[in-house]
């Protein structure tokens, strides 16, 4: 079992690119999550999908979409990527009956 | 006003000595409270979780926690530190989704 991935672990793009930030879960749960990181922010939820054709806006939701492809995929995409997206990004699942989350790896993007 | 907040950005205990990781949170009704634990590039771990219940939870890696109603607090505790334990750890609230605390950097001295 892999757990939980991501893809890619390193980005850089420049101010105006885009890109997609892939996530997969083999841990058959129905909830999961995009976070960023920021030094001294702890994480703050971007956006989640509590099931498969469900998404939600979370804390810090602009400038970002997602899609939940199937139970497994998540994905987030930034349309037109910004200094401030600077971050490290992670996905997570999440247990239904005790919410414990599992994590990927993460995706450490910088934004020029 | 923020769900969960870590006090102390930075903790240092010599290897051998207890350690504690302080949590205060703030939502209505019966929380469900989360530890995790970072290490260097790497995703978060589920370190214990209190829903109800002893309010001494045990959790993985020798640590526990302990929920105070009356204080709102739910500090990590482990009775004798080991340098592996250095790392970031988060206290985690669901209040609507989960919500983490700002992260506190544990190291431990050989």
């Amino acid at each position: 079992n892999a757990g939980v991935t991501q893809t890619p672990k390193f980005q850089v793009l420049k101010t105006g690119q885009s890109m997609t930030l892939q996530c997969a879960q083999d841990m058959n749960h129905n909830s999961m999550y995009w976070y960023r990181q920021d030094p001294g922010m702890g994480l703050r939820l971007i956006y989640y999908s509590a099931s498969e054709g469900t998404t939600d806006k979370g804390e810090v939701p602009n400038g970002y979409n997602v899609s939940r492809l199937n139970k497994r995929e998540f994905s987030l995409r930034l349309e037109s990527a910004a200094p401030s997206q600077t971050s490290v990004y992670f996905c997570a699942c999440q247990t239904s009956d005790s919410y414990e989350q599992y994590f990927g790896p993460g995706t450490r993007l910088t934004v020029t | 006003a923020q769900s969960v907040a870590q006090p102390e950005d930075q903790v240092n205990v010599a290897e051998g000595n207890p350690l504690t990781v302080k949590c205060t949170y703030s939502v209505s009704g019966n929380p469900y409270l989360f530890w995790y634990v970072q290490y260097p590039n790497r995703g978060l771990q589920f370190l214990l979780k209190y829903i109800t219940g002893d309010n001494l939870v045990k959790g993985s890696y020798g640590f526990e926690a302990e929920f105070n109603k009356s204080q709102t607090s739910f500090h990590l505790k482990k009775p004798s530190a080991l340098v592996s334990d250095s790392a970031l750890y988060f206290c985690a609230v669901r209040d609507g989704w989960t919500r983490f605390g700002a992260g506190t950097r544990l190291t431990v001295k050989p």
